[in-house]
């Protein structure tokens, strides 16, 4: 079926506006991860969900940023009050789940530019 | 989970190995090597993991030395669709659902 998939891919908005981004995984996928990713750098963990549980958010860099998978497939990242150092790329990844090797399956992300 | 260390940049000319190390010294008996790569702006591809033992798949192999403190990732006929940034990530097996730390990886150029 189809990968994982973002949107919007491209954000821009004015700092202190709330925006949300949404991530569709893998239509059989279990476990979906955020990251956050700055120009030049590797991805940095921000969350993860098991189905709809969540049980780390250590990644998460302040309480301005929450993410919610309610029903266990959809998620979505949002950030509160936007600052220009939230600019980055937001990007979502999906794995089968269990307690195997699996691999992690990349979105193409959304490119967030908070001005 | 064990930090990894790369060299930051290499060169490899096209048709050409391209031999990619990578140390991790503190890695612990229960966690595997993974290798990802990400190819100019677009999200991270995983390309092969293993614990002790090499491993082959169609797109690489990795050489991991015995005692496990270092690795090398072989792209044995590199192109230039392969330029990309190559990330080699520790990671333990089991447990919970251990997210992925990428490091600054080492950015492979293949040049024609």
């Amino acid at each position: 079926g189809a990968g994982v998939s973002q949107s919007p891919r491209y954000k821009v908005t004015k700092r202190g506006q709330d925006v949300t981004l949404r991530c569709d995984p893998i239509s059989s996928h279990a476990t979906l991860y955020w990251y956050q990713q700055a120009l030049g750098q590797g991805p940095e963990f921000l969350t993860y969900f098991n189905y709809e549980a969540q049980p780390d958010k250590s990644g998460l860099p302040s309480d301005r940023f929450s993410a919610e998978r309610p029903e266990g497939s959809i998620s979505t990242l949002t950030i509160q009050r936007t600052e220009q150092r939230d600019s980055a790329m937001y990007r979502c990844a999906s794995s089968p789940g269990g307690q195997g090797t699996n691999e992690q399956y990349f979105g193409p992300g959304t490119r967030l530019t908070v001005t | 989970d064990a930090k990894t260390t790369q060299p930051p940049s290499m060169d490899c000319a096209e048709g050409r190995a391209a031999n990619l190390p990578c140390n991790h010294s503190t890695i612990s008996g229960n966690e595997y090597v993974y290798w990802y790569r990400q190819i100019h702006s677009q999200g991270p591809q995983y390309i092969i993991h293993g614990l002790k033992n090499n491993e082959t798949n169609e797109m690489a192999s990795l050489i991991i030395t015995e005692d496990r403190k270092s690795s090398t990732l072989i792209l044995p006929h590199a192109t230039l669709r392969d330029t990309a940034v190559y990330y080699c990530i520790v990671r333990r097996i089991g447990g919970s659902q251990g997210n992925l730390i990428f490091g600054k990886g080492t950015k492979l150029s293949v040049k024609p």
